[in-house]
């Protein structure tokens, strides 16, 4: 699968912080979407972007899906501790049928 | 609870074993993908599954199979197991066969511990 990278690859901070991550592919992607995996779950979807140069919010998430089609980022505003976590960038190409996942930012948030 | 079902939660074999991994997608999900997570390697992709036939492969070793059942549940077997092979192994559904702009809903996931 095409290769994904996401940084950084960990990131500790305190409450209230902004947080920013993001990915780039070596491949052009028609879609890119951001997981959140807590210690012993599965990752859970938390934003899916379709459009180049969309900008999609949920709550104190927002991530944009960059206009070359090769990069995305996501953006956590005034951090909590619930946050903590790995945030994991995926993408689509085209012509692939499964989603290819970046290695992870790992989310440390202290009150 | 995300209505993907994966059994079991834990599984310790030995080195040469067999075992065989269960999932339950989502209600109404054709599509079953089996995910592999290890600490440097991420999640890697191993092979999709849509309405009981093979539709992509990955990163799948030819000691790993999988089979989709008539009631869209899947099974993934690991053979001469290794110690390497020790990790998380995750299976997702989506509703459709070339994946859904939606994404995945992800089970909880199956440790396996190699000894």
């Amino acid at each position: 699968g095409q290769q994904l990278n996401q940084s950084p690859q960990s990131m500790f901070i305190q409450e209230g912080e902004d947080v920013s991550m993001n990915c780039t592919s070596s491949s052009i992607f028609n879609t890119w979407l951001w997981y959140k995996q807590d210690p012993g779950e599965g990752p859970v979807l938390l934003i899916a972007l379709y459009k180049a140069g969309e900008l999609t919010s949920n709550g104190r998430l927002t991530a944009q899906f960059g206009i070359t089609r090769k990069d995305s980022f996501l953006n956590i505003s005034a951090s909590i501790p619930s946050d903590v976590g790995i945030y994991f960038c995926a993408g689509r190409s085209n012509s692939g049928y499964a989603l290819n996942f970046g290695k992870g930012t790992s989310l440390l948030v202290t009150p | 609870d995300s209505g993907v079902t994966q059994t079991p939660k834990h599984l310790i074999t030995a080195t040469g074993q067999r075992v065989t991994l269960r999932c339950s997608p989502r209600s109404g999900d054709l599509s079953v993908y089996w995910y592999q997570q290890s600490l440097d390697q991420g999640l890697q992709f191993l092979i999709q599954y849509y309405n009981g036939e093979e539709r992509a492969k990955g990163n799948i070793l030819e000691r790993f199979s999988a089979q989709q059942f008539p009631d869209l549940h899947s099974e993934l077997n690991l053979s001469s197991l290794e110690l390497g092979d020790s990790a998380l192994y995750f299976c997702a559904s989506s509703v459709e066969g070339q994946g859904t702009n939606y994404g995945y809903t992800f089970g909880s996931g199956t440790r396996l511990t190699v000894v």
